[in-house]
């Protein structure tokens, strides 16, 4: 069985400082990452996806993969009160549709002003 | 732009009652739709995916099922809900290798 797994936390972290959310998964074949952001009791929203093995930024964020270690890893930079959610890994196998995608249960992160 | 509606926003209903909560997907044709269910302390569950009009496939045994009636038109119903149905109810829609999520339906099964 295929299996995401997540530190629930709660992470607390300074305002301004690194925001640091890990991420391991079970299933060697796994080919795409994802990392949502869901705000209490809204849906979640995708914000970053890596495929390579690597850093990927985008903005503030930036996702990390290493594949032979099977973890991906989320860096939020100057971490602001807004960012205070929960973040929800997603593994996919890849050569599939989305009903391949495997979720974390989330860590919560907050952000301390 | 593609929309995902999701109605109602929350709902409270008593144990044995039946249940219908509906998506609908706007901008796009012959999406793959998909029911998802959250319950407090627990990860995202895959219920069921549509590939299709009339396509379904049930991932876990329950007393839920769905229908897709239409394209852009998927239902999830129960005859008769148990406490333990109660929990945050999501639509999606695959983009590409992932999903897009509808807005949800908090369900309070009492």
């Amino acid at each position: 069985q295929k299996e995401v797994e997540q530190n629930s936390g709660p992470l607390s972290v300074p305002e301004g400082a690194i925001a640091s959310l890990n991420c391991t998964y079970s299933d060697r074949g796994s080919q795409s990452f994802f990392w949502y952001r869901q705000y209490s009791g809204k849906s979640p929203e995708l914000i970053m996806f890596i495929y390579s093995n690597g850093d990927k930024e985008d903005g503030r964020f930036t996702a990390q993969l290493n594949k032979a270690s099977q973890y991906v890893s989320l860096l939020i930079r100057d971490s602001q009160p807004s960012d205070s959610a929960t973040y929800l890994c997603a593994v996919n196998e890849g050569g599939g549709g989305a009903d391949g995608l495997t979720f974390g249960k989330g860590t919560h992160l907050i952000i301390q002003p | 732009s593609q929309t995902i509606h999701q109605w109602p926003a929350t709902l409270v209903q008593p144990v044995g009652s039946p249940l219908s909560l509906e998506c609908t997907v706007e901008g796009t044709s012959n999406p793959n739709l998909y029911w998802y269910r959250q319950a407090a302390g627990r990860g995202l569950q895959l219920l069921f995916y549509s590939v299709g009009i009339g396509q379904i496939s049930s991932e876990v045994p329950q007393n839920l099922s769905a229908s897709r009636p239409q394209d852009r038109q998927f239902i999830l119903s129960s005859k008769k809900l148990l406490l333990s149905d109660s929990g945050f109810y999501l639509c999606a829609w695959s983009v590409q290798r992932t999903l897009d999520f509808g807005p949800g339906t908090r369900l309070t099964v009492t």
